[in-house]
């Protein structure tokens, strides 16, 4: 099975910290996306990389940068976290061709205070 | 971008009924649609998918029906049981991305 491991399950960040989530996937895919769930709206997509260094803006980029350095690692980062990114994030990957499915991560609940 | 909404938001029904969840897209481009299933405190997974050249797509106790022309799919679950309860995501995808509806609480009474 595919592992899409995230490296906090909570955090809690004061409101102007830099804050970096991080995703490492072990099945070579080279798409990885971060989503957040909040109550109501689902899962809105903020940033996606269809490969290693490549980036694309997703639905919610704005307060969120990213970095794809490594085929197996995704990073979100909270230039400047505020209280409306408290949230829960999800990290997810998908491999090319025809097995379209996305693996999610257990997700990080953040909180900022 | 696409849009998918999703409906109802809650769901409550007697355990051993069947369940519906109905979702509509925005994009005709969309080719794939998959279905999601959140337990509580867990990550969502993949229960079902279907391509768009596909009308339905049967898995055991549930299924998928995809009308391209309306731009509409729903999840039907038969003979529910206390384990489907959770909360249900359909998605939608164009390019590389999904896009998600906004879920339904499923919730089964025994």
């Amino acid at each position: 099975d595919v592992k899409v491991t995230q490296s906090s399950r909570y955090l809690v960040k004061r409101t102007g910290e830099k804050v970096f989530l991080e995703c490492v996937q072990d099945m070579d895919h080279e798409n990885m996306f971060w989503y957040r769930q909040d109550p109501g709206l689902g899962l809105r997509l903020i940033y996606f990389s269809y490969d290693v260094k490549m980036k694309e803006k997703g639905d919610i980029p704005e307060g969120y940068s990213v970095s794809r350095e490594k085929k197996e690692r995704f990073s979100l980062i909270l230039e400047s976290a505020s209280t409306n990114q408290t949230s829960m994030y999800l990290c997810a990957s998908r491999g090319q061709g025809g097995d379209y499915g996305y693996t999610f991560g257990s997700g990080t609940r953040l909180t900022v205070v | 971008g696409e849009n998918v909404e999703q409906h109802p938001s809650t769901l409550s029904v007697q355990e051993g009924d069947s369940a519906v969840i109905k979702c509509t897209y925005s994009d005709s481009a969309s080719n794939y649609f998959p279905w999601y299933k959140q337990e509580l405190g867990k990550r969502p997974q993949l229960i079902i998918d279907i391509r768009s050249n596909v009308g339905e797509k049967k898995d055991q106790r549930i299924a998928v029906t995809l009308n391209k022309t309306a731009k509409h799919f729903s999840l039907h679950i038969t003979e529910t049981q206390p384990e489907d309860s959770a909360v249900y995501f359909c998605a939608a995808r164009a390019d590389y991305k999904l896009s998600f509806g906004a879920g339904t609480t499923v919730t089964v009474r025994a």
